[in-house]
């Protein structure tokens, strides 16, 4: 069974333009999570879906970040325009059921904002 | 606020040892904890999962307790190997929100 995907593995934009990340989650999971690591720092959560909702999105540091989930299968992050604090690893996670579930990550997305 | 802090930050032992990672919370209303692992420039792979309900967990060489009255969590390593070399990550459920700790930074030596 496919694990968590996560598309592109790296991207390199400059202050300014548009980036869009998508993630896939695993077949059949109605969760879905973003969160993302800045450098030397903890992990923090972004938002969560449940199926094409937006469950919780308390974690979204402004109104330059959009999420989406369509159809509830995958999703995309679009940070527009980006900003040079916006550098870091976005990880995508899936469950089968609610934040009392397993998340399974997928491997990230480094953005490099120059 | 729930706060998650991890100690050591970096821990480096020999090939064959027995070690301890430590995560702390400070708010014990938590729906369960995670364990993590991450290698370089890789994603999160999940070691093991307690719900609140339950005092620990094992899978293999690993087991993980959980305390919620003191707020903590102990992941032990038994046997250590190079291959163990990761970083170490506690997350916690509290309320619909997933707090991460810092990570400890594990280097197995051979």
């Amino acid at each position: 069974e496919a694990g968590v995907t996560q598309f592109p593995s790296h991207s390199v934009i400059e202050k300014g333009q548009t980036v869009t990340l998508r993630c896939d989650p695993i077949s059949g999971h109605d969760n879905l999570y973003w969160y993302r690591r800045v450098m030397g720092k903890e992990i923090k959560f972004l938002l969560h879906f449940v199926k094409e909702s937006k469950q919780d999105e308390s974690g979204m540091p402004n109104n330059r970040f959009l999420a989406e989930r369509t159809g509830g299968t995958y999703s995309t992050l679009k940070v527009q325009p980006a900003e040079l604090e916006d550098s870091g690893v976005y990880f995508c996670a899936s469950s089968l059921t609610g934040v009392s579930d397993t998340q399974y990550f997928g491997p990230g997305t480094r953005l490099t904002v120059l | 606020k729930q706060e998650v802090t991890q100690i050591p930050a970096a821990l480096s032992v020999p090939e064959g040892e027995n070690l301890v990672l430590n995560c702390s919370f400070t708010d014990s209303a938590i729906y369960n904890l995670q364990w993590f692992r991450q290698d370089p420039g890789k994603g999160l792979t999940s070691l093991l999962l307690i719900q609140s309900s339950q005092r620990e967990q094992t899978s293999g060489r690993l087991n993980a307790s959980l305390d919620k009255s003191s707020g903590r969590s102990t992941l032990y390593i038994a046997a250590s190997q190079p291959g163990d070399s990761a970083t170490y990550l506690c997350a916690l459920t509290y309320g619909q929100n997933f707090v991460f700790g810092p990570g400890t930074r594990l280097s197995v030596l051979p």
